[in-house]
């Protein structure tokens, strides 16, 4: 069967650190897509790991592990723009399968 | 450039009545994907639409259906609605069939009373 799972929810302060963990299960895997969405807007394309490895973006970073069916995403220097939700969204027979998402909430 | 763009942007219907939806993808994108996403949830895939073709079908009943016209927009039709079909429909485009970079629109609000 297919499954996903990050977490519901994450608070940090300005400047932190925050890591969201997303684990799946899905058949005909091709590779793991991230996506960003504000309250009301669209989702915005983050990034996305074909491979095994980190992928550097500015601020962000993404990381996925095959084998472990396993991946994150890592936003760094957190700025109170950067509140919203976060999706992980594996790519499954050319589509893109996505769960519930990481609401992000940046505090001052 | 413009971006995805697709009309209406809310759009009121009751149960029973069909709705049709429109998407105009990025200028150049041959691929097309329709999403239904509820509030509080993640986007559910519906259709995936390239050169015209059907790619992709999500785990939606027979009364949604779509089409994709020779300029690569396209169509999302929804039949008989229920109140379980308000929800915003997103419209995704992508070079290629490939969706290792899709690009969203703002989405339709359809509210079904």
């Amino acid at each position: 069967g297919q499954s996903l799972e990050q977490p519901s929810e994450v608070t940090a302060v300005e400047g932190a650190i925050v890591q969201i963990n997303c684990t799946y299960q899905t058949s005909g895997f091709y590779g793991l897509s991230w996506y960003q969405q504000h309250d009301g807007g669209a989702p915005t394309f983050l990034s996305y790991n074909a491979l095994d490895g980190l992928e550097e973006t500015g601020r962000f970073s993404s990381f996925l592990s095959r084998s472990d069916s396993y991946g994150y995403l890592l936003l760094q220097e957190l700025q109170m723009k950067d509140s919203a939700s976060y999706f992980c969204a594996p790519d499954s027979w050319g589509k893109l399968q996505f769960g519930a998402g990481t609401q992000v909430v940046v505090t001052p | 450039d413009a971006g995805v763009t697709q009309s209406p942007t809310h759009l009121i219907k009751t149960r029973g009545q069909q709705v049709t939806l429109r998407c105009s993808p990025i200028s150049g994108h041959k691929s097309v994907s329709w999403y239904q996403q509820v509030l509080g949830q993640g986007p559910q895939f519906i259709f995936q639409y390239y050169e015209k073709e059907e790619r992709g079908r999500g785990n939606f009943p027979d009364r949604f259906s779509a089409r994709q016209f020779p300029n690569y927009s396209s169509e999302l039709n929804v039949n008989a609605l229920l109140l379980g079909d308000s929800a915003l429909y997103l419209c995704a485009s992508s070079l290629a069939l490939s969706t290792d970079t899709q690009y969203f629109g703002p989405g339709t609000r359809l509210t079904v009373l």
